[in-house]
Protein backbone atom coordinates (compact mmCIF):
# COMPACT_ATOMS: atom_id res chain seq x y z
CA UNK A 1 0.00 0.00 0.00
CA UNK A 2 0.96 3.28 -0.03
CA UNK A 3 1.97 5.55 2.98
CA UNK A 4 3.32 9.16 4.03
CA UNK A 5 4.64 9.23 7.85
CA UNK A 6 4.94 12.42 9.23
CA UNK A 7 4.96 13.64 13.32
CA UNK A 8 1.70 14.34 14.23
CA UNK A 9 2.72 17.38 16.23
CA UNK A 10 5.97 19.32 17.07
CA UNK A 11 6.70 22.58 19.45
CA UNK A 12 9.16 24.98 18.55
CA UNK A 13 10.32 27.87 19.57
CA UNK A 14 9.71 31.90 18.37
CA UNK A 15 13.18 32.70 16.55
CA UNK A 16 14.24 29.46 16.38
CA UNK A 17 14.60 26.54 13.54
CA UNK A 18 12.70 23.43 13.27
CA UNK A 19 12.26 20.45 10.82
CA UNK A 20 9.43 18.78 9.55
CA UNK A 21 10.41 15.06 8.46
CA UNK A 22 8.18 12.86 5.94
CA UNK A 23 9.19 9.38 4.91
CA UNK A 24 7.11 8.36 2.13
CA UNK A 25 6.03 4.54 -0.05
CA UNK A 26 3.92 5.30 -3.20
CA UNK A 27 3.96 3.58 -5.94
CA UNK A 28 5.72 5.80 -8.16
CA UNK A 29 6.84 9.14 -7.65
CA UNK A 30 6.89 12.34 -9.97
CA UNK A 31 7.34 14.73 -7.24
CA UNK A 32 6.22 15.86 -3.59
CA UNK A 33 5.11 18.59 -2.17
CA UNK A 34 4.87 20.76 1.48
CA UNK A 35 1.60 22.65 2.33
CA UNK A 36 1.05 24.62 5.00
CA UNK A 37 -3.16 24.99 6.81
CA UNK A 38 -4.35 26.75 9.30
CA UNK A 39 -6.82 25.81 11.18
CA UNK A 40 -10.26 25.99 9.15
CA UNK A 41 -8.45 27.13 6.05
CA UNK A 42 -7.41 25.27 2.84
CA UNK A 43 -3.92 24.00 2.23
CA UNK A 44 -1.52 26.48 0.61
CA UNK A 45 1.04 25.30 -1.50
CA UNK A 46 4.96 26.21 -0.03
CA UNK A 47 6.89 23.90 -1.72
CA UNK A 48 7.63 21.51 -4.43
CA UNK A 49 10.56 18.78 -5.22
CA UNK A 50 11.37 16.49 -7.60
CA UNK A 51 15.08 16.07 -7.94
CA UNK A 52 17.54 15.37 -4.79
CA UNK A 53 18.65 18.29 -2.92
CA UNK A 54 17.45 21.39 -1.11
CA UNK A 55 15.64 24.17 -1.77
CA UNK A 56 15.33 27.21 -0.33
CA UNK A 57 12.68 29.69 -0.47
CA UNK A 58 12.88 32.71 2.10
CA UNK A 59 12.61 31.11 5.38
CA UNK A 60 11.16 27.60 4.43
CA UNK A 61 13.59 25.11 2.63
CA UNK A 62 12.69 21.83 1.28
CA UNK A 63 14.49 18.44 1.01
CA UNK A 64 14.44 15.65 -0.94
CA UNK A 65 15.97 12.49 -0.86
CA UNK A 66 14.63 9.97 -3.68
CA UNK A 67 16.73 6.92 -2.94
CA UNK A 68 15.89 6.93 0.78
CA UNK A 69 11.75 8.03 0.28
CA UNK A 70 12.87 11.04 2.59
CA UNK A 71 11.60 14.51 2.76
CA UNK A 72 12.04 17.09 5.20
CA UNK A 73 10.59 21.18 5.41
CA UNK A 74 13.42 23.37 7.22
CA UNK A 75 11.62 26.30 8.88
CA UNK A 76 13.98 29.63 10.09
CA UNK A 77 13.39 32.08 12.25
CA UNK A 78 10.25 30.83 13.56
CA UNK A 79 7.50 33.33 13.96
CA UNK A 80 4.02 32.82 15.65
CA UNK A 81 2.07 32.78 12.33
CA UNK A 82 3.71 29.70 11.42
CA UNK A 83 1.75 27.95 14.01
CA UNK A 84 0.00 25.66 11.69
CA UNK A 85 -0.30 22.16 10.35
CA UNK A 86 2.22 20.85 7.54
CA UNK A 87 1.33 18.46 5.53
CA UNK A 88 3.17 16.68 2.73
CA UNK A 89 1.85 15.06 -0.01
CA UNK A 90 3.80 12.56 -2.57
CA UNK A 91 2.42 12.64 -6.52
CA UNK A 92 2.41 9.20 -7.34
CA UNK A 93 2.50 7.24 -10.94
CA UNK A 94 -1.14 8.10 -11.51
CA UNK A 95 -0.30 11.63 -10.82
CA UNK A 96 -2.38 11.41 -8.21
CA UNK A 97 -1.54 13.31 -4.84
CA UNK A 98 -1.13 11.05 -1.39
CA UNK A 99 -1.65 13.33 1.36
CA UNK A 100 0.39 12.66 5.00
CA UNK A 101 -1.77 13.11 7.99
CA UNK A 102 0.20 16.73 8.67
CA UNK A 103 1.88 17.93 11.69
CA UNK A 104 0.65 20.60 13.85
CA UNK A 105 3.49 22.66 14.74
CA UNK A 106 3.25 24.86 17.52
CA UNK A 107 5.46 27.88 17.82
CA UNK A 108 5.93 29.36 21.56
CA UNK A 109 7.33 32.61 22.77
CA UNK B 1 -0.79 32.52 -9.36
CA UNK B 2 -3.93 30.66 -10.27
CA UNK B 3 -7.08 31.25 -8.59
CA UNK B 4 -9.62 28.50 -7.80
CA UNK B 5 -13.00 30.30 -5.66
CA UNK B 6 -15.14 27.52 -3.57
CA UNK B 7 -18.81 28.85 -2.91
CA UNK B 8 -20.25 28.87 0.17
CA UNK B 9 -17.65 29.17 2.66
CA UNK B 10 -20.01 27.76 5.48
CA UNK B 11 -23.21 26.45 5.16
CA UNK B 12 -25.80 25.00 7.46
CA UNK B 13 -28.76 23.23 6.39
CA UNK B 14 -31.04 21.00 7.67
CA UNK B 15 -31.32 16.96 7.93
CA UNK B 16 -32.47 15.60 4.63
CA UNK B 17 -32.01 18.65 2.51
CA UNK B 18 -29.23 18.95 -0.33
CA UNK B 19 -26.65 21.29 -0.30
CA UNK B 20 -24.55 22.48 -3.40
CA UNK B 21 -21.25 23.42 -3.52
CA UNK B 22 -19.21 25.19 -6.44
CA UNK B 23 -15.71 24.85 -7.26
CA UNK B 24 -14.59 27.69 -9.97
CA UNK B 25 -11.16 27.99 -11.85
CA UNK B 26 -11.21 31.55 -12.04
CA UNK B 27 -7.67 32.39 -14.64
CA UNK B 28 -7.33 28.78 -16.26
CA UNK B 29 -9.24 25.97 -17.55
CA UNK B 30 -9.19 23.10 -15.20
CA UNK B 31 -9.63 19.59 -17.32
CA UNK B 32 -9.45 18.11 -13.86
CA UNK B 33 -10.73 18.75 -10.26
CA UNK B 34 -10.15 17.18 -7.27
CA UNK B 35 -13.03 16.78 -4.55
CA UNK B 36 -11.66 16.14 -0.75
CA UNK B 37 -12.90 16.15 2.76
CA UNK B 38 -11.53 16.87 6.12
CA UNK B 39 -12.26 15.74 9.41
CA UNK B 40 -10.81 17.34 12.47
CA UNK B 41 -7.19 17.11 12.93
CA UNK B 42 -7.13 14.75 10.11
CA UNK B 43 -5.72 14.91 6.54
CA UNK B 44 -7.23 15.28 3.40
CA UNK B 45 -9.21 12.41 1.74
CA UNK B 46 -9.95 12.39 -1.81
CA UNK B 47 -13.56 11.96 -2.73
CA UNK B 48 -13.50 11.79 -6.15
CA UNK B 49 -11.58 13.10 -9.28
CA UNK B 50 -13.90 14.94 -11.65
CA UNK B 51 -13.04 15.53 -15.49
CA UNK B 52 -14.88 17.93 -17.58
CA UNK B 53 -17.66 16.06 -19.74
CA UNK B 54 -17.20 13.07 -17.98
CA UNK B 55 -18.35 11.16 -14.93
CA UNK B 56 -16.73 11.10 -11.87
CA UNK B 57 -14.39 8.66 -10.79
CA UNK B 58 -15.16 8.01 -6.58
CA UNK B 59 -12.65 7.07 -4.14
CA UNK B 60 -13.63 3.43 -2.83
CA UNK B 61 -15.96 3.71 -0.06
CA UNK B 62 -17.64 6.98 -1.01
CA UNK B 63 -21.20 6.94 -2.23
CA UNK B 64 -21.31 8.61 -5.63
CA UNK B 65 -25.36 9.02 -5.47
CA UNK B 66 -24.90 10.90 -2.36
CA UNK B 67 -22.87 13.09 -3.37
CA UNK B 68 -22.89 14.07 -6.86
CA UNK B 69 -20.23 15.68 -8.81
CA UNK B 70 -20.83 17.67 -11.67
CA UNK B 71 -17.71 19.02 -13.79
CA UNK B 72 -20.13 20.94 -17.23
CA UNK B 73 -17.44 23.11 -17.73
CA UNK B 74 -13.63 23.98 -17.41
CA UNK B 75 -13.67 26.33 -15.36
CA UNK B 76 -17.06 25.00 -13.25
CA UNK B 77 -17.26 21.51 -11.08
CA UNK B 78 -20.00 21.19 -8.64
CA UNK B 79 -20.93 18.88 -5.65
CA UNK B 80 -24.02 18.18 -4.17
CA UNK B 81 -24.01 16.62 -0.80
CA UNK B 82 -27.94 15.41 -1.07
CA UNK B 83 -30.25 14.11 1.65
CA UNK B 84 -27.11 15.72 3.95
CA UNK B 85 -27.42 14.18 7.35
CA UNK B 86 -25.52 15.21 10.63
CA UNK B 87 -22.53 12.28 9.61
CA UNK B 88 -22.00 14.54 6.81
CA UNK B 89 -20.86 17.62 8.65
CA UNK B 90 -17.17 18.19 7.88
CA UNK B 91 -14.79 21.01 5.31
CA UNK B 92 -14.96 19.73 2.04
CA UNK B 93 -12.06 21.15 -0.22
CA UNK B 94 -11.92 21.35 -3.96
CA UNK B 95 -8.55 21.56 -6.19
CA UNK B 96 -7.82 21.92 -10.10
CA UNK B 97 -5.44 20.96 -11.99
CA UNK B 98 -4.50 22.06 -15.47
CA UNK B 99 -3.57 19.89 -18.59
CA UNK B 100 -0.10 18.36 -18.42
CA UNK B 101 0.76 20.22 -15.29
CA UNK B 102 1.87 17.76 -12.31
CA UNK B 103 2.89 20.63 -9.81
CA UNK B 104 1.18 22.03 -7.14
CA UNK B 105 -2.77 21.37 -6.96
CA UNK B 106 -4.83 25.24 -6.67
CA UNK B 107 -7.25 24.46 -3.64
CA UNK B 108 -9.87 26.59 -3.13
CA UNK B 109 -10.97 28.30 0.40
CA UNK B 110 -13.05 24.64 1.65
CA UNK B 111 -16.58 25.12 2.89
CA UNK B 112 -17.35 23.86 6.28
CA UNK B 113 -20.82 22.13 6.46
CA UNK B 114 -22.70 21.69 9.18
CA UNK B 115 -25.95 19.50 9.28
CA UNK B 116 -28.88 20.10 12.04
Amino acid sequence: GQNIDQPTEMTATEGAIVQINCTYQTSGFNGLFWYQQHAGEAPTFLSYNVLDGLEEKGRFSSFLSRSKGYSYLLLKELQMKDSASYLCAVLDSNYQLIWGAGTKLIIKP
Amino acid sequence: GAVVSQHPSRVICKSGTSVKIECRSLDFQATTMFWYRQFPKKSLMLMATSNEGSKATYEQGVEKDKFLINHASLTLSTLTVTSAHPEDSSFYICSAGREGMNTEAFFGQGTRLTVV
